[in-house]
């Protein structure tokens, strides 16, 4: 069965610095998303692109957030200068019209 | 904020029906149920959606009632491994572009236990 990929699966991070997380949707989707989960709480959607722009972003969505498809096949997520309560697990989605998403195993960032 | 109430919690044993109900009175024409759920810290697993029809896959059923105010997912023969949280939620559909997000609540957590 057809996955979406993430990587790292664990990055630990100063304050300050500049993270990227990495993503392989499933190849014939269209639709991409970043959602994120801090521990204990709900998961909140972060983000979501299509045709190689974002189609909605969310309040948590900030200028230190920024998304990027480079080359057709990854999907990143970049946060600039991360913060303390940066720290959740990141997860990636993709979805083709109609369908119910996929998500990916996630990305535990941990900022110190 | 989330367009449904789930219970927090519900228990069930192994190798019987788990019937998790989902309320969602406010939903509208054109918004679709979708049922996902998430095991420890893993990501979301779809399951199953529908719009008005009774709807059947490998993992489960989504029974919704006649005036779509709730719906019930039935997972027929619940295994150790269907302990999770389970989130009900109400999706508004675009045919133009399926993009619209997901809206989690706080899901029911469901115990399943031998």
């Amino acid at each position: 069965e057809p996955e979406v990929t993430q990587t790292p699966s664990h990055q630990v991070t100063q304050m300050g610095q500049e993270v990227i997380l990495r993503c392989v949707p499933i190849s014939n989707h269209l639709y991409f998303y970043w959602y994120r989960q801090i521990l204990g709480q709900k998961v909140e959607f972060l983000v979501s692109f299509y045709n190689n722009e974002i189609s909605e972003k969310s309040e948590i969505f900030d200028d230190q957030f920024s998304v990027e498809r480079p080359d057709g096949s990854n999907f990143t997520l970049k946060i600039r200068s991360t913060k303390l309560e940066d720290s959740a697990m990141y997860f990636c989605a993709s979805s083709r019209e109609g369908d119910g998403y996929t998500f990916g195993s996630g990305t535990r960032l941990t900022v110190v | 904020d989330a367009k449904t109430t789930q219970p927090t919690s519900m228990d069930c044993a192994e190798g019987r029906a788990a019937n998790l109900p989902c309320n969602h009175s406010t939903i509208s024409g054109n918004e679709y149920v979708y049922w996902y759920r998430q095991i420890h810290s893993q990501g979301p697993q779809y399951i199953i959606h529908g719009l008005k029809n009774n709807e059947t896959n490998e993992m489960a059923s989504l029974i919704i009632t006649e005036d779509r105010k709730s719906s019930t997912l039935i997972l027929p023969h619940a295994t150790l491994r269907d302990t999770a949280v389970y989130y009900c939620i109400v999706r508004d559909f675009i045919l133009s572009g399926g993009y619209n997000k997901l809206i989690f609540g706080a899901g029911t957590r469901l115990a399943v236990h031998p």
